[in-house]
């Protein structure tokens, strides 16, 4: 069956390094996101990408970057990690059809200390 | 941009009662609203959507109404089981023809036996 995989489900960095969550999917899809999830605030969009070399900022996307080199994969790269960035991060993927369902990941909680 | 507004932020049933989560959105373009469950260590799932052309949707026990004057949307869960227990995430999208999701802020569902 087809899956969205996230790793490492947990990480605990150090205020200042540099930390790549990773995302991998097998739908194919084309679409795919990232989403910071904090009490309060609900989902919000880091960055987003409608295909290979695509990617564009969402609302939340200062100090975050990512890049897509091929179709199944979309590494979310915090370039000098921040207390702030303590969070639960889900990658999601959809086809891009109209209204087509996000796939979410099982979400990675990241700890900065 | 879209803002999506939702409530309560907790919400305590006894099994068999009817749950009802409400959401409201700030712009009128916005023409597709999904509604997510979030269980424990998961990613949100998809469960039942609507589009602005709809007043109404079921799917078995869960049920989402759409008022576009208003600019407001419900879920009903009606007969409660334990197994709803869950937070749920209510959002809204613009048909824009690119797929950006606004969600609301999720709403903890508590179904007690």
């Amino acid at each position: 069956d087809a899956e969205i995989t996230q790793s490492p489900r947990h990480k605990i960095t150090e205020t200042g390094r540099q930390v790549t969550l990773a995302c991998h999917q097998t739908w194919n899809h084309n679409n795919m996101f990232w989403y910071r999830q904090d009490l309060g605030h609900g989902l919000r969009l880091i960055h987003y990408s409608y295909g290979v070399q695509d990617t564009n900022k969402g609302e939340v996307s200062d100090g975050y970057s990512v890049s897509r080199s091929n179709t199944e994969d979309l590494p979310l790269t915090l370039e000098s990690a921040a207390s702030s960035q303590t969070s639960v991060y889900f990658c999601a993927s959809s086809s891009g059809e109209t209204n087509s369902p996000l796939h979410f990941g099982n979400g990675t909680r990241l700890t900065v200390t | 941009g879209e803002n999506v507004e939702q409530h309560p932020s907790t919400l305590s049933v006894q099994e068999g009662d009817s749950a009802v989560i409400k959401c409201t959105y700030s712009d009128s373009a916005s023409n597709y609203f999904p509604w997510y469950k979030q269980e424990l260590g998961k990613g949100p799932q998809l469960i039942i959507d609507i589009r602005s052309n709809v007043g109404e949707k079921k799917d078995q026990r869960i049920a989402v109404t759409l008022n576009k004057t208003a600019k407001h949307f419900s879920l009903h869960i009606t007969e409660t089981q334990p197994e709803d227990s869950a937070v749920y995430f209510c959002a809204a999208q613009m048909n824009t023809g690119f797929q950006k999701l606004v969600f609301g802020t999720g709403t903890r569902l508590l179904v007690s036996p």
